[in-house]
C-alpha cells in the first residue's frame, strides 16, 4: 500500500528560485494537508482541501500557493524561496479517523 | 478555538523507567484525540487514539485515556525501551471536518 507518497525527499534551493513538492494519495481521501515541521514548533498546517477545486489557507500560507485538480494530488509550489521557507515539509492526507502522512522533503534553501 | 498544549521536552529515561507525557486540549465540541509517533528521518504514524471519552486507546504497551472532565489525554507507558526513542505528538480531530490540530510534540530519549 503506497499510502501517501512525496517528492522529493531533499531539495537545496538558492534564494528566488521557485519550485513545486509533490504529493499523491492513493486512499480516496477528500482532505489532504500540507504542514511544515520546525524545531521547537511543531507541525504548523500550511494549506489544506477539502476536495477537488477546493482549497483553503492555514495557519502560515505565505509564500506557498496549492491547487487540487484531481482527489489524488496535492501540490505544494514555493513561489519565490526564501531561507526562511528552510523546513521539513510533510503532505497528509485525512480519512474519516486518522490522518496519513508522507515520508517529508527535507528543504534547504540557501 | 482547538488547540494542544503537550509537555515541554526532551525528556531522558533510563530503559525500564515509566513514562507520562503529558497533553491537554482545548476543543469545540467532542473531538477526537490521538498520539502520533516520529523517529528520526521519517514521517509521522498513529501510535494511537480515542473518539469518545472515557476511551482508552492503548498499542505497543502505549495507553492513554480520553479524560472529559480534565481535557486531557496523557501517553503513558509502563517500561520504555531503547527503541522507544522519538518524537511524540499529541493531536485532535475536531467532529466536524477533517482538520487535525498537533502539539509541538515532545522529544524522548531512552538510555539503556
Amino acid at each position: 500500500n503506497a499510502g501517501v507518497t512525496q517528492t522529493p525527499k531533499f531539495q537545496v534551493l538558492k534564494t528566488g528560485q521557485s519550485m513545486t513538492l509533490q504529493c499523491a494519495q492513493d486512499m480516496n481521501h477528500e482532505y489532504m494537508s500540507w504542514y511544515r515541521q520546525d524545531p521547537g514548533m511543531g507541525l504548523r498546517l500550511i494549506h489544506y482541501s477539502v476536495g477537488a477545486g477546493i482549497t483553503d489557507q492555514g495557519e502560515v500560507p505565505n509564500g506557498y500557493n496549492v491547487s487540487r485538480s484531481t482527489t489524488e494530488d496535492f501540490p505544494l509550489r514555493l513561489l519565490s524561496a526564501a531561507p526562511s521557507q528552510t523546513s521539513v515539509y510533510f503532505c497528509a492526507s485525512s480519512g474519516e479517523y486518522t490522518i496519513y502522512f508522507g515520508e517529508g522533503s527535507w528543504l534547504t534553501v540557501v | 478555538g482547538n488547540s494542544v498544549t503537550q509537555m515541554e521536552g526532551p525528556v531522558t529515561l533510563s530503559e525500564e523507567a515509566f513514562l507520562t507525557i503529558n497533553c491537554t486540549y482545548t476543543a469545540t465540541g467532542y473531538p477526537s484525540l490521538f498520539w502520533y509517533v516520529q523517529y528520526p528521518g521519517e514521517g509521522l504514524q498513529l501510535l494511537l487514539k480515542a473518539t469518545k471519552a472515557d476511551d482508552k486507546g492503548s498499542n505497543k504497551g502505549f495507553e492513554a485515556t480520553y479524560r472529559k472532565e480534565t481535557t486531557s489525554f496523557h501517553l503513558e507507558k509502563g517500561s520504555v525501551q531503547v527503541s522507544d526513542s522519538a518524537v511524540y505528538f499529541c493531536a485532535l480531530r475536531r467532529n466536524t471536518g477533517n482538520q487535525f490540530y498537533f502539539g509541538t510534540g515532545t522529544s524522548l530519549t531512552v538510555i539503556p
